[in-house]
């Protein structure tokens, strides 16, 4: 297996752009989980879906922030407009029902 | 979800065991303890998990006190690659404790020659 594979790797934009980050996750997985990786913050989860569903999304800072799952194998986070404070690494992350999670390489985003 | 404690960083020489602590004492009863790690830049990195029975896997093993209050993740032979951020956590299933540094600060291993 491939793994959860993430698009793209780096991204670097201008503040007020839109930013679109992509995400497969492990074939036969019905989880899957966006974190957003800082030096400040830490590894913080913000949303978290279970078999295409949004389950809990109280961790998105704002209505910037929105995410999507139209099917089992593809899942999107979306910023619009995006913020310099926006910077950081976002992972996904995916899992077997409430078994370990399995993460991606992650998006490193850069907005200037 | 329980709140773990974790000492910031450990030291280890290569070639022997590394024994990581966890402290989650209040942890409920149908709380799993969770380990990952992180080597710098890459994403956590699964290493194994436990209920009350200590485990062991082809990564490490994992032990749980008989109260469940703590727990200690050893790597038997520790190299340099196992030089990372060692993660404890403890969740019932998914992770409901959105919002919040989900994964606490972990303890930075490094591993000496």
């Amino acid at each position: 297996d491939a793994g959860v594979i993430q698009s793209p790797r780096h991204e670097v934009t201008e503040m007020g752009q839109e930013v679109t980050l992509r995400c497969k996750p492990i074939s036969g997985h019905n989880s899957l989980f966006w974190y957003r990786q800082t030096m400040m913050r830490g590894l913080e989860l913000l949303i978290y879906f279970n078999n295409n569903v949004p389950i809990d999304d109280s961790g998105m800072p704002e209505d910037r922030f929105s995410a999507k799952m139209p099917n089992a194998s593809f899942s999107t986070l979306k910023i619009q407009p995006s913020e310099p404070r926006d910077s950081a690494v976002y992972f996904c992350a995916s899992s077997q029902s409430q078994g370990p999670q399995y993460f991606g390489p992650g998006t490193r985003l850069t907005v200037l | 979800d329980a709140k773990t404690t974790q000492p910031p960083s450990m030291d280890c020489a290569e070639g022997r065991a590394a024994n990581l602590p966890c402290n989650h004492s209040t942890i409920s009863g149908n709380e799993y303890v969770y380990w990952y790690r992180q080597i710098h830049s890459q994403g956590p990195q699964y290493i194994i998990h436990g209920l009350k029975n200590n485990e062991t896997n082809e990564m490490a093993s994992l032990i749980i006190t008989e109260d469940r209050k703590s727990s200690t993740l050893i790597l038997p032979h520790a190299t340099l690659r196992d030089t990372a951020v060692y993660y404890c956590i403890v969740r019932v299933g998914h992770n409901t404790n959105a919002g919040k540094s989900t994964f606490g600060d972990g303890t930075t291993l490094t591993v000496k020659p």
